[in-house]
């Protein structure tokens, strides 16, 4: 399976709701980003996240990283159907020049 | 604006006719990488560059080429096209000169068609 896996692959809520992405790694990193991709359009950077950090805020953006389970999360809180879109981790590994990103999770609030 | 720039948006093109995909960032970056979306398999990195004349291949290099003659231009070339290469491209740039880590900014996509 890929580096930057994530979970669960879709994801349906309620406008209002919190939504909560998780993303899965494998091997050492430098840092973990979060991007957000809009149906067929470019992906846009939401956060990042180094491995010497364990959370991080940014608006209704809560990053979480926990290197000892390889494991990142982001929640949206109190989406709006503007967060519709598709969700992907990209993570840097160490030794490495370039992010590797995951499969991503799609998204879907309903108003 | 700051930005980067794909061109064309669309292609629809046949086996074997040699076609160039240009992007173009206006942002000073040393950073510039070529991606490949396909459903189910995330982004996929074809090629990558640190700086001018300095480029590397990413995890999908095989049927691509890359230029990296100046420092806003990094055009991704597909000598013979085939229809496994039908894809979404991105092109993404960095400021970070080494590694690429800070956070990459990204073309609106081009949507090529290989028949």
């Amino acid at each position: 399976s890929q580096q930057g896996e994530e979970d669960p692959q879709a994801l349906s809520i309620q406008e209002g709701e919190n939504a909560t992405m998780n993303c899965s790694y494998k091997t050492s990193i430098n840092n973990l980003q979060w991007y957000r991709q809009n149906s067929g359009r470019g992906l846009v950077h939401l956060i990042l996240i180094r491995s010497n950090e364990r959370e991080k805020h940014s608006g209704r953006l809560r990053v979480t990283l926990d290197t000892s389970k390889k494991s990142s999360s982001l929640l949206i809180t109190a989406s709006r159907a503007a967060d519709t879109a598709s969700y992907f981790c990209a993570t840097l590994l160490r030794g490495r020049r370039a992010l590797t990103f995951g499969s991503g999770t799609r998204l879907q609030v309903q108003p | 604006e700051a930005q980067v720039t794909q061109n064309p948006r669309y292609l629809i093109t046949v086996t074997g006719k040699k076609l160039t995909v240009t992007c173009s960032q206006n942002m000073n970056h040393e950073y510039m990488s070529w991606y490949r979306q396909d459903p189910g398999l995330g982004l996929r990195q074809i090629y990558y560059s640190m700086n001018v004349e300095v480029t590397d291949k990413g995890d999908v290099p095989e049927g691509y080429k890359v230029s990296r003659k100046e420092k806003r231009n990094f055009p991704l070339i597909l000598e013979s096209p085939s229809p496994n290469q039908t894809s979404l491209y991105f092109c993404a740039s960095s400021r970070d000169p080494g590694t690429g880590s800070n956070e990459q900014f990204f073309g609106p996509g081009t949507r090529l068609t290989v028949l």
